[in-house]
């Protein structure tokens, strides 16, 4: 069966500071990729989304970047955090057509300070 | 466009009431339509989809939605609430032209009392 690992859970970093965030699927080749992130009490909004290694597509001008070194890893980064990237960070998978539902990790809590 | 709409962003149940959650939907093609539930500090999980099959699915945890496409809604309900079904539902249609991307909705939070 196929599973998701999305970690750190909780991450507190200062203003300034660089971000990592990873994530992996398993038991599935080729998957499309995402992430989101959820500020509170808001909805969903999708922050880089990847068809392939090394293609990564943006959706929203913003200070993170995205990368996929591997076919099931992908990674959310920062050079320098702002307070306005605290949130819900929440990375997903699918596989085949625009039909495909989502399959959701547990998310990273992330407070800037 | 596509476009989802979730008419109420907080609704309130007694244990062992009926459960509507409502969802309008906007998009140029034959949508795909989920519902995703999340409980507090998760990730998203999948309760149900759309996909131009049956227009009454069934999800998990008895749950399930009506596709009414002359009225573009997809609501969401149960016949009977469970402490346990307290969390935050969202509303998704999916683009059919851009590999799979999804449209959510605002989410309603669903509380359920004693």
């Amino acid at each position: 069966s196929q599973t998701i690992h999305q970690w750190p859970a909780t991450l507190v970093q200062p203003v300034g500071s660089p971000l990592s965030l990873e994530c992996t699927v398993e038991g599935t080749s080729n998957p499309n990729l995402y992430w989101y992130r959820q500020a509170a009490g808001r909805g969903l909004q999708l922050l880089f989304y990847s068809v392939g290694i090394g293609q990564i597509s943006s959706e929203v001008p913003q200070n993170l970047s995205a990368s996929r070194p591997q076919d099931r890893q992908f990674i959310l980064s920062s050079k320098k955090l702002l307070l306005s990237d605290s949130g819900f960070y929440l990375c997903a998978w699918s596989v085949g057509t625009y039909n495909s539902p989502l399959h959701f990790g547990n998310g990273t809590r992330l407070t800037v300070t | 466009a596509q476009s989802v709409t979730q008419l109420d962003s907080h609704v309130s149940v007694s244990e062992g009431t009926p459960v509507l959650l409502r969802c309008n939907y906007s998009s140029s093609y034959s949508p795909s339509l989920f519902w995703y539930v999340q409980h507090p500090n998760k990730g998203l999980q999948l309760l149900l989809k759309y996909t131009s099959a049956a227009t009454l699915v069934k999800g998990i945890n008895g749950f399930e939605a009506e596709f009414k496409k002359s009225e573009t809604s997809f609501h969401l309900t149960k016949p009977s609430a469970h402490m346990s079904d307290a969390a935050e539902y969202f509303c998704v249609v999916s683009l059919y032209n851009q590999g799979g991307k999804l449209i959510f909705g605002q989410g309603t939070e669903l509380s359920v009392k004693p």
